[in-house]
C-alpha cells in the first residue's frame, strides 16, 4: 500500500551544525504534510507543516521543503542543539472533507553530539 | 489545560481483561484522533471523530477495539479481552484551530498486557 518512508533511520550531527532529515512519500494525492518531534516517553510534538500548494515554509530554526515532482519532503534544522535530539516523524494526509488522518513514516533518530 | 491530556499515563493489565483509555482534547477542538504506536514503530491511525458526524473507524484493528466521544469533547478508547499484541502506546490528538488540519498530540497511555 502507499506509505510515507524515511531515507535515513539515524542521523548524528555535531552541535551547531545544520541537520537535514529526509522523507519520501508515495501517495501523489497527499496534500498536507507535517513534521513531529518525539522525545523518549513523550507524545509527538508539532514542529512545522506545509500544504501542497507551497514548496517551502520556515519556522524558528526549522524549514520544511516539499518537492512534489519527486515526492520528497525534508526538514532542515539550523544550528542544531542537544535539545533537538529526538525521533523525528514525517506524516502526510489527504484532505477528504475534514478528516486529516495522518500516515506516518517510521521515524529518524537524531543525535546531537556536544 | 492548554494541551491534550490522557489518562492513565501507564496501564498494566492481564491478558483477557478490558481496559479504558481516556482523552481530553484541547478546548474548542472539534476533531479528535486516536493512534497506536508499537515499540520501535511509527504511529498507526485508529479512529477519527468530528463533531456529531459518524466516526471513521477504518483503522481499528479488530472488533475488540471501540471508542466513543461524549458531548463532542472527552473520548474513551476501550479494548476488550486484551491480548499481548495490544501492548503499545495509545496516542490521542485533536485539531480544530485556525489551521484545522494541524493535530496536537497528548502524552499517550503506555499499555502493557501481561
Amino acid at each position: 500500500g502507499e506509505s510515507v518512508g524515511l531515507h535515513l533511520p539515524t542521523l548524528s550531527v555535531q552541535e551547531g551544525d545544520n541537520s537535514i532529515i529526509n522523507c519520501a512519500y508515495s501517495n501523489s494525492a497527499s496534500d498536507y504534510f507535517i513534521w513531529y518531534k518525539q522525545e523518549s516517553g513523550k507524545g509527538p510534538q508539532f514542529i512545522i507543516d506545509i500544504r501542497s500548494n507551497m514548496d517551502k515554509r520556515q519556522g524558528q530554526r526549522v524549514t520544511v521543503l516539499l518537492n512534489k515532482t519527486v515526492k520528497h519532503l525534508s526538514l532542515q534544522i539550523a544550528a542544531t542543539q542537544p535539545g533537538d535530539s529526538a525521533v523525528y516523524f514525517c506524516a502526510e494526509s489527504t484532505s477528504g472533507g475534514s478528516n486529516y488522518k495522518l500516515t506516518f513514516g517510521k521515524g529518524t533518530l537524531l543525535t546531537v553530539n556536544p | 489545560g492548554a494541551g491534550v491530556s490522557q489518562s492513565p499515563s501507564n496501564k498494566v493489565t492481564e491478558k483477557g481483561k478490558d481496559v479504558e483509555l481516556r482523552c481530553d482534547p484541547i478546548s474548542g477542538h472539534t476533531a479528535l484522533y486516536w493512534y497506536r504506536q508499537s515499540l520501535g514503530q511509527g504511529l498507526e491511525f485508529l479512529i477519527y471523530f468530528q463533531g456529531n458526524s459518524a466516526p471513521d473507524k477504518s483503522g481499528l484493528p479488530s472488533d475488540r477495539f471501540s471508542a466513543e466521544r461524549t458531548g463532542g469533547s472527552v473520548s474513551t478508547l476501550t479494548i476488550q479481552r486484551t491480548q499481548q499484541e495490544d501492548s503499545a502506546v495509545y496516542l490521542c490528538a485533536s485539531s480544530g484551530g485556525r489551521r484545522r488540519e494541524t493535530q496536537y498530540f497528548g502524552p499517550g497511555t503506555r499499555l502493557l498486557v501481561l
